[in-house]
């Protein structure tokens, strides 16, 4: 199963992009990079996947470069509501023996 | 659409106390899944079902044990509850084995004292 690494917290103000980046190093090659969010007490939601290069949906887009050691998840222009944990999973499809990291707080400040 | 719906939404037990946490989705999903949250652990996979009448073990799948013998439900039961096990409870589904996008529910929280 690939390992990621992402940061443990972040900080950013009302209306700035967030971008939040996650490690890799042993992706394979047939794994997908996917992204979720989860406010308290709710279950994640899932917001956006990927192979390479970019992916862009209503919510957010993901960066992925040609070599997918890493991914980077961008939020634009974040409000109050986007405060939550955000976790980046690499697996095959099914998501089978899969687990979801400890993720990263984002909070947005006023 | 409900979506994925879970009972109880809380519960405490006592330790040695047996209690079955029911999953339920209304998307004909054929994947379901029981994670249990933890404080600094993430989201950890206990038992998960690749269809009706089957399961298997995921990450953490000591003390509990599931059944799917109805396409629309995943049924997690702890036979003998004990403290370790005080915890958040998500279950979630997928449509297929192609599928990345999990559904999650809203959780059942656990304690056992």
């Amino acid at each position: 199963l690939a390992k990621t690494t992402q940061p443990i917290s972040m900080d950013s103000y009302e209306g700035q992009e967030v971008n939040i980046t996650c490690s890799h190093n042993n992706i394979a090659t047939n794994d997908y990079i996917t992204w979720y969010q989860q406010f308290p007490s709710q279950g994640p939601r899932f917001i956006i996947q990927g192979y390479k290069t970019k992916v862009t949906n209503e919510v957010a887009s993901l960066f992925i470069p040609a070599d997918r050691k890493s991914s980077t998840l961008s939020l634009p222009r974040v409000s109050l509501s986007d405060t939550a944990v955000y976790y980046c999973l690499v697996a095959l499809a099914g998501y089978q023996k899969v687990t979801f990291g400890i993720g990263t707080k984002l909070q947005v400040i006023p | 659409n409900a979506g994925v719906t879970q009972t109880p939404k809380f519960r405490v037990l006592k330790t040695g106390q047996s209690m079955t946490l029911l999953c339920a989705q209304d998307m004909n999903h054929e994947y379901m899944y029981w994670y249990r949250q933890d404080p600094g652990m993430g989201l950890r996979l206990i038992h998960y079902s690749v269809g009706e009448g089957t399961t298997a073990k995921g990450e953490v799948p000591d003390g509990y044990n599931v059944s799917r013998l109805k396409k629309q439900n995943f049924l997690l039961g702890l036979e003998s509850a004990a403290p370790s096990q005080t915890s958040v409870y998500f279950c979630a589904s997928t449509r297929s084995g192609e599928s990345y996008e999990q559904y999650f529910g809203p959780g059942t929280r656990l304690t056992v004292t």
